[in-house]
């Protein structure tokens, strides 16, 4: 399953909404759709699985939506430490696939 | 927290064993991967271990290639590399598998940092 990230980057001011979609090549079992935010210099960190819930700590203004094919990552307010690359990722019959990232940038 | 070691620059058709040290967590009740990174292919999930060792699953780009493994005692993970390729060349982090209910392994909530390693003659 191949999954694709729209838009490539996202030029948004703090405090916006930010509207992340990752399009599946074939239907996804929602159990194992996930996302997540990888900053410069670090490692990726988990933000949502199973579409809808947050990881641990994650604040309540990231919230996931989607089933099937697509899916959907928001982020209601952008605060300055949201400007980072997204990843969504899911689990199939070959193991777990990556879609190739989401800038979101300061605008 | 994850450490990874034992990246580097290899000659194509060399080996690599990388490791990564656990700590601040059960790691001997965790299922572990290994997800290599690269600037122009992104992420990509290399391969799995269950909790006991006894499970492994592969990618099909490295099946055959490369071995996984674990020692509890240590609270230690390694990749064992083989007949590296250029297409090798990655920074390869380790995580841990967050496992919920029934659907099993839903994503992986614990990074380590990466370990970069280079195939190139």
């Amino acid at each position: 399953i191949v999954l694709a990230q729209s838009p490539g980057t996202l030029s948004l001011s703090p405090g916006e909404r930010a509207t992340l979609s990752c399009r599946a090549s074939q239907s996804v079992s929602s159990s194992y759709l996930a996302w997540y935010q990888q900053k410069p210099g670090q490692a990726p960190r988990l933000l949502m699985y199973g579409v809808s819930s947050r990881a641990t700590g994650i604040p309540d203004r990231f919230s996931g939506s989607g089933s099937g094919t697509d899916f959907t990552l928001t982020i209601s307010r952008l605060e300055p430490e949201d400007f980072a690359v997204y990843y969504c990722q899911q689990h199939g019959s070959s193991g777990w696939t990556f879609g190739q990232g989401t800038k979101v940038e300061i605008k | 927290q994850l450490l990874e070691s034992g990246g580097g620059l290899v000659q194509p058709g060399g080996s690599l064993r990388l490791s990564c040290a656990a700590s601040g967590f059960t790691f001997s009740t965790s299922a572990m991967s290994w997800v290599r990174q690269t600037p122009g292919k992104g992420l990509e999930w290399v391969s799995a271990i269950s909790s006991s060792g006894g499970n492994t699953y592969f990618a099909d780009s490295v099946k055959g290639r490369f071995t996984i493994s674990r020692d509890n005692s240590k609270n230690t993970l390694y990749l064992q590399m083989n007949s590296l390729r250029v297409e090798d060349t990655a920074v390869y982090h380790c995580a841990k598998e967050l496992r919920i209910g029934s659907p099993g392994t839903v994503g992986f909530d614990l990074w380590g940092q990466g370990t970069m390693v280079t195939v190139s003659s």
